[in-house]
């Protein structure tokens, strides 16, 4: 059984420009969420996708979206960077679309994005 | 909207001593978590907190959790050095669809030789 995985690890990008981040989840989980945290902050909530549909979703512009594929694996995108963009992206996957004592969440390593 | 505060934010301390680290939310939550984060490194789970009075120890820390207060607090005994990392909790409230956790600011805990 393999973790949750995201990459790339590092990535740098500028300004306006695109960027997809990716994220394999824990074998067998079918819902992935993504937080956005910026430096000295604590993470935020993005959105959630669960059996390939979006499931939620926080305070992020349309610029940020999100796919999930039939293997559950996922990717984040966001459109035209801007400088506030620069942050650790984590994705978290676990079974089912509620969290519950059953089915926990875990978080992957994260990509660091650095927009200049 | 749960809103999650932590306090202090920032926190020195010195080795063998002992402190507190508090957590209020302002609507009811499902659970509560802490987890501990190392400088550009992801989450590491510490405790999950499910009910009222739900006590949960690990080595040198201790986590507790108030529902009627809406408070948990992590508890450092005798603190050494490999503790020094930034440590949030969170609240998990199950939303209508899916569910989420809201994350406090985080406490940077330094340990002083």
């Amino acid at each position: 059984e393999t973790g949750v995985t995201q990459s790339p690890t590092h990535l740098i990008k500028t300004r306006g420009q695109q960027v997809t981040l990716r994220c394999s989840s824990q074998s067998g989980h079918n819902t992935v969420s993504w937080y956005q945290q910026a430096l000295g902050q604590g993470p935020q909530f993005i959105f959630q996708y669960y059996r390939e549909e979006e499931n939620g979703r926080g305070n992020f512009p349309p610029r940020f979206s999100g796919l999930q594929f039939p293997n559950y694996s996922s990717e984040l995108n966001v459109n035209a960077l801007e400088l506030d963009d620069s942050a650790l992206y984590l994705c978290a996957s676990h079974l089912g679309g509620v969290i519950t004592i059953y089915n926990e969440q875990f978080f992957g390593p994260g990509t660091r994005l650095t927009v200049l | 909207e749960l809103k999650v505060e932590q306090n202090p934010l920032f926190l020195s301390m010195q080795e063998g001593k002992n402190y507190t680290i508090y957590c209020n939310y302002s609507t009811t939550s499902d659970r509560l978590y802490w987890y501990r984060q190392d400088p550009g490194k992801s989450l590491e789970s510490l405790f999950v907190l499910l009910s009222n009075g739900a006590v949960k120890q690990e080595g040198r820390l201790m986590a507790s959790l108030d529902t009627k207060a809406r408070l948990s607090t992590l508890h450092i005994t005798a603190a050494v050095h490999d503790l020094s990392a930034t440590y949030f909790c969170a609240a998990l409230r199950p939303e209508t669809s899916g569910s989420r956790l809201t994350f406090g600011e985080g406490t940077q805990l330094t340990v002083n030789p």
